[in-house]
């Protein structure tokens, strides 16, 4: 499975759009990425997908590069509820989604 | 739906008993994740069930943790004997499918701590 690097940490204003970025420059054509974040002390709690398409759902939007090699998410409106530490995955289908968490990005929105 | 379920939501016990952590999945999830997660390792994948069927368990540590899903509403993970370097939160996640896109469902997890 491709190896993910994210910024160990960021900060946001609240109101304004988090950009939190993903490079998985090892990822194969058969991997798709995920997001998800966990608050503190709770268990993670999915985002979103894709595999080379952007995709936006009601929490985020995912952005990927045409060469698949980095990502990013998007949280439109961040609030201090985001605040959390947002994991970039990058899994084969047929894994059994048997993901690699790594250390994340901790998101630090700020009033 | 309730979500996934784990029991007990904290337990304190000495080193050298027996724990038992329980998870009951979402109704009509057929794969069962069991985590753990600690400052120093993060969180880390213990083994996965498939129509009750254990898929994968390297990430189990050693002989002394073992898993069970006896039916698709229950699984259990043992310690025995528990060490301090066991404390850590468990958690129990499920999906809908086996393989393809399926999103994992967490529960609150289980805050254990060997004395």
């Amino acid at each position: 499975d491709a190896k993910t690097t994210q910024p160990p940490s960021m900060d946001c204003a609240e109101g304004r759009a988090a950009n939190l970025p993903c490079n998985h420059s090892t990822i194969s054509g058969n991997e798709y990425v995920y997001w998800y974040r966990q608050i503190h002390s709770q268990g993670p709690q999915y985002i979103i997908h894709g595999l080379k398409n952007n995709e936006t759902n009601e929490m985020a939007s995912l952005i990927i590069t045409e060469d698949r090699k980095s990502s990013t998410l998007i949280l439109p409106h961040a609030t201090l509820r985001d605040t959390a530490v947002y994991y970039c995955i990058a899994n084969p289908t047929y894994n059994f989604n048997k993901f690699y968490f790594g250390s994340g990005t901790k998101l630090n929105v700020k009033p | 739906d309730a979500g996934v379920i784990q029991s007990p939501r904290h337990e304190v016990t000495e080193m050298g008993q027996e724990v038992t952590l329980r998870c009951k999945p979402i109704s009509g999830h057929n794969s069962l994740f069991w985590y753990r997660q600690t400052m120093m390792r993060g969180l880390e994948l213990l083994i996965y069930f498939n129509n009750n069927v254990p898929i994968d368990d390297s990430g189990m540590p050693e002989d002394r943790f073992s898993a069970k899903m006896p039916n698709a509403s229950f699984s259990t993970l043992k310690i025995q004997p528990s060490e301090p370097r066991d404390s850590a939160v468990y958690f129990c996640a499920s999906s809908l499918g086996s393989g393809g896109v399926n999103e994992q469902f967490f529960g609150p997890g289980t805050r254990l701590t060997v004395l």
